[in-house]
């Protein structure tokens, strides 16, 4: 069953602007992770934090994780038309060995 | 990041064949290997989890007997959809996970069942 849910479902922004998507998710987790998914094509991981982490950083991305409110965020800075993807986020739980993904943000950005 | 190839990236069955998908992890050796289906405009979801050289656990709800799952070495899993039908039609993702706690995701098989 899916652990993550994520909003908002679709983000459309211009070049240039940010772009910031949320994930909430249930139980105590090991680490989350973000990932994305060009339209028909397989995963690409972005960046993954684990729970006593509370913010990453990786190029243009900016991951935050709050524990105590079990929710994470992904924040896109100076977006491109490349960009243009779905994000999940995923978490792994623990004594666990499987991600659980979230539904996705699907992320459009306008040229 | 690792790789892990795919394929066929795409096929097209009649209804009632079976279809393999296999799955490679060409830098890497994945001791555990996830499969996962996606729906249009939907999100993974897990079906089964191998480990090479043994029986696949299935999620529950998947037919262990529909969707027969190989991992005979530690770069080679496959899937194997048996009679295939038109609810089949989905796409289906493979990934090999590593001891850091990452996933390297294949660029996905689409299955057409007609």
């Amino acid at each position: 069953s899916q652990q993550g849910e994520e909003d908002p479902q679709a983000l459309s922004i211009q070049e240039g602007e940010n772009a910031t998507m949320n994930c909430s998710y249930k139980t105590s987790i090991n680490n989350l992770q973000w990932y994305r998914q060009n339209s028909g094509r397989g995963l690409v991981h972005l960046i993954l934090i684990r729970s006593n982490e509370r913010e990453k950083h990786s190029g243009r991305l900016r991951v935050t994780l709050d524990t105590s409110k079990k929710s994470s965020s992904l924040l896109i800075t100076a977006s491109r038309a490349a960009d243009t993807a779905s994000y999940f986020c995923a978490t792994l739980l623990r004594d666990d060995y499987k991600l659980s993904f979230g539904a996705g943000t699907t992320v459009t950005v306008r040229a | 990041g690792a790789v892990v190839s795919q394929h066929p990236s795409w096929v097209i069955c009649k209804s009632g064949t079976s279809v393999k998908i296999e799955c490679r992890s060409l830098d890497f050796q994945a001791t555990t290997m996830f499969w996962y289906r996606q729906f249009p405009k939907q999100s993974l979801m897990l079906m089964a989890t191998s480990n090479e050289g043994s029986k696949a656990t299935y999620e529950q709800g998947v037919e262990k007997d529909k969707f027969l799952i190989n991992h005979a070495s530690l770069t080679l899993s496959t899937l194997t959809v048996t009679s295939a039908h038109p609810e089949d039609s989905s796409f289906y993702i493979c990934s090999g996970g590593t001891n850091t706690g990452e996933l390297f995701f294949g660029e996905g098989s689409r299955l057409t069942v007609l």
